[in-house]
């Protein structure tokens, strides 16, 4: 079942501003992660966040976690054509050997230029 | 540096028909391997993973068996394809909480 759902399911934008996707869960986390999948190719990771973190910055990326409401967003600033593409959200269970991921449906970010 | 890589990247198939693909990871060793699928449009899932040699955790009920018959090999099977097999089929592998994908291999059904 899927855990991550991110919102909005589509989203475009002119080149320059910027994207803000989010992801809400059900069940309690170790850590969220943010991914990227150009069309027909596999998934990118960008930036992971842990439980006990609030805010996460990589590059043009900020992420923000609130596990009070079990939400998460990425904001993409400063968009460019070439961020045209799929983002999921994923959680990650508790860890150890059966460490798993659980994926959103994604979001289709396309950035007009 | 570590890779994974995945062949084919694209088979057509009729119904009826076996299929293997397969996954292997290099520069790293007993890794975590998993098999996703992800369908047109939607997100991934977990059919999948592997924590060892022979040890195979499957997440879902389906068609669709898998292997490892070596420490970065993984394979994914069936003996006979359905329509419903037609997807993207992912393969990763985790280092410190972080997945790592292959290329996918585009599998349709005919």
């Amino acid at each position: 079942s899927q855990q991550g759902e991110e919102d909005p399911q589509a989203l475009s934008i002119q080149e320059g501003e910027n994207a803000t996707m989010n992801c809400s869960y059900k069940t309690s986390i170790n850590n969220l992660q943010w991914y990227r999948q150009n069309s027909g190719r596999g998934l990118v990771h960008l930036i992971l966040i842990r439980s006990n973190e609030r805010e996460k910055h990589s590059g043009r990326l900020r992420v923000t976690l609130d596990t009070s409401k079990k939400s998460s967003s990425l904001l993409i600033t400063a968009s460019r054509a070439a961020d045209t593409a799929s983002y999921f959200c994923a959680t990650g269970n508790s860890g150890g050997s059966n460490y798993k991921l659980t994926f959103g449906k994604g979001t289709l970010l396309t950035v007009n230029p | 540096s570590q890779t994974i890589h995945q062949w084919p990247a694209t088979l057509v198939q009729p119904v009826g028909s076996p299929l293997s693909l397969e996954c292997t990871v290099e520069g790293t060793s007993n890794p975590n391997l998993y098999w996703y699928r992800q369908a047109a449009g939607r997100g991934l899932q977990l059919l999948f993973y592997s924590v060892g040699i022979g040890q195979i955790s499957s997440e879902v009920p389906q068609n669709l068996s898998a292997s490892r018959p070596q420490d970065r090999q993984f394979i994914l099977s069936s003996k006979k394809l359905l329509l419903s097999d037609s997807g993207f089929y992912l393969c990763a592998w985790t280092h410190e909480d972080t997945q790592y994908f292959g290329p996918g291999t585009r599998l349709t059904v005919l």
